[in-house]
């Protein structure tokens, strides 16, 4: 599967508790985005690596969230001492800035996400 | 006010017809446009994207951009039941600036 690929899929934990996400984003893209998309809403952006450099953090995301991309291939997001709040599907995505003109933004594509409740 | 919006619907069409779905954005600074369809509890998959104003056409889908109006929209020819989903318009800002900011989705609901 070349696809971008997330684990686990599925997460329970008690308030509390801290949790780690992984994604392997598809092998030649050097983008990698986080993001987290609630019931009957669009998702919302997290934070964004351009290789191993993380360039951007959303407002959304507190000092309980924190992501790296330590050699530029996989990507973990961790969430200390969670809350119910936190329960959300977390997305991955990754894309490329080959074969595109003028500079303009590449598509992404999605990982199956990973959906993380609360208790 | 969100800088994507699209009707959150359900919008539902008869099998065969066209399936009209709209979007607009607030940021004139926005450049390229991406439609995703998403399955209930499944991650979104792109189906179409656009950066110039006008129409591009792949299959069924037509996406349509009019930057002057900032609205872009999905027509769905041909309507199947296997279309039903919700649709996520996202708009995103050029090569260095990767986020994608997206609306609430519409749900699309095609009956036979």
């Amino acid at each position: 599967d070349t696809g971008v690929s997330q684990d686990p899929r599925h997460k329970i934990t008690k308030r509390g508790q801290n949790v780690t996400f992984r994604c392997d984003p598809i092998s030649e893209h050097n983008r990698l985005y986080w993001y987290r998309q609630t019931l009957g809403q669009g998702p919302e952006f997290l934070t964004y690596f351009q290789n191993e450099a993380q360039l951007e953090k959303s407002r959304l995301l507190s000092d309980r969230f924190s992501a790296e991309r330590p050699k530029g291939s996989f990507s973990t997001l961790e969430i200390q001492r969670t809350e119910q709040g936190d329960s959300a599907m977390y997305l991955c995505a990754s894309s490329s800035l080959r074969g595109f003109p003028g500079g303009l933004n590449t598509e992404a594509f999605f990982g199956q996400g990973t959906r993380l409740t609360v208790v | 006010q969100k800088e994507v919006e699209q009707n959150s619907g359900p919008l539902s069409v008869p099998e065969g017809a066209i399936a009209s779905l709209n979007c607009t954005y607030s940021d004139r600074g926005s450049q390229s446009f991406f439609w995703y369809r998403q399955y209930s509890g499944k991650s979104p998959e792109l189906i179409m994207f656009i950066y110039s104003n006008g129409d591009k056409e792949d299959g069924r889908f037509t996406a349509q951009l009019n930057k002057a109006s900032q609205y872009v929209s999905l027509l769905i020819r041909d309507s199947q039941p296997s279309d039903s989903a919700t649709y996520l318009c996202a708009a995103g800002w050029g090569t260095s600036y990767g986020k994608l900011t997206f609306g609430q989705g519409t749900i699309l609901t095609v009956h036979p």
